[in-house]
């Protein structure tokens, strides 16, 4: 159980286009999402924190109107990076629970590649 | 702030045992996780740690001192399949969030 999908996989674009990554809880509903960055080598920084129904928390540093949040449901949370620049290339992972203090589960992340 | 520290890399051989240490500086710690990650791919749950202790999930094992702000992740029979990153990470009370630390990156050699 605890499945958590992410689509798509990877993504190759040019540089202003806008791109949308999709999170879904398969078999449990998801009552948070977070969203997290991880450039090469390095670790996963959380972006957002997502609940359904209200807006997301962004960390600092974090552009709320270059990465918006959309957490519709209890199994979905989207991610859209608008007008995408070489900068923006990175892995980008969400994850879910199901209870506060819960174990997150992760998808298997998203490869954003800007050209 | 928040800070955790790991060591960057650690080598080990095939069968041994290695221990991947974690201390961390935080308001408002809940719990400690651990978290392993494979080149390319999304990090997966290993184990958790919200008392002191010793937990153990086969040949993983964890272990957490509150007093300490101090906990290792204990690997044992290592297999070249166990070469990835893991990280630590800190749960905190408020939202369920949790941040990662820098990650180990481990290395097994025949």
């Amino acid at each position: 159980g605890a499945v958590v999908s992410q689509h798509p996989s990877r993504v190759i674009c040019k540089s202003g286009t806008s791109v949308k990554i999709e999170c879904r809880s398969l078999d449990f509903q998801a009552t948070t999402m977070f969203w997290y960055r991880q450039f090469p080598k390095q670790s996963l920084m959380l972006m957002a924190t997502s609940n359904e129904g209200s807006k997301a928390t962004y960390e600092q540093g974090v552009e709320k109107d270059k990465f918006l949040i959309n957490h519709a449901s209890l199994t979905l949370s989207t991610l859209t990076v608008t007008s995408a620049h070489p900068e923006d290339s990175s892995f980008y992972i969400c994850s879910a629970t199901d209870s506060p203090r819960g174990s997150q589960h992760f998808g298997d992340g998203t490869r954003l590649s800007i050209l | 702030g928040q800070s955790l520290e790991q060591p960057s890399e650690v080598t080990a051989v095939e069968g041994a045992i290695v221990q991947i240490n974690c201390t961390y500086q935080t308001s408002g710690f809940y719990g400690l996780s651990w978290y392993q990650q494979h080149d390319g791919g999304a990090p997966t749950f290993l184990s958790y740690n919200g008392l002191d202790g010793l937990e153990e999930t086969g040949r993983f094992s964890s272990f957490l001192s509150r007093s300490d702000s101090y906990g290792y992740l204990l690997l044992q029979e290592l297999q070249m399949k166990d070469s990835a990153s893991y990280f630590c990470a800190v749960l905190y009370s408020s939202a369920s969030k949790i941040i990662f630390g820098s990650g180990t990156r481990l290395s097994i050699r025949p």
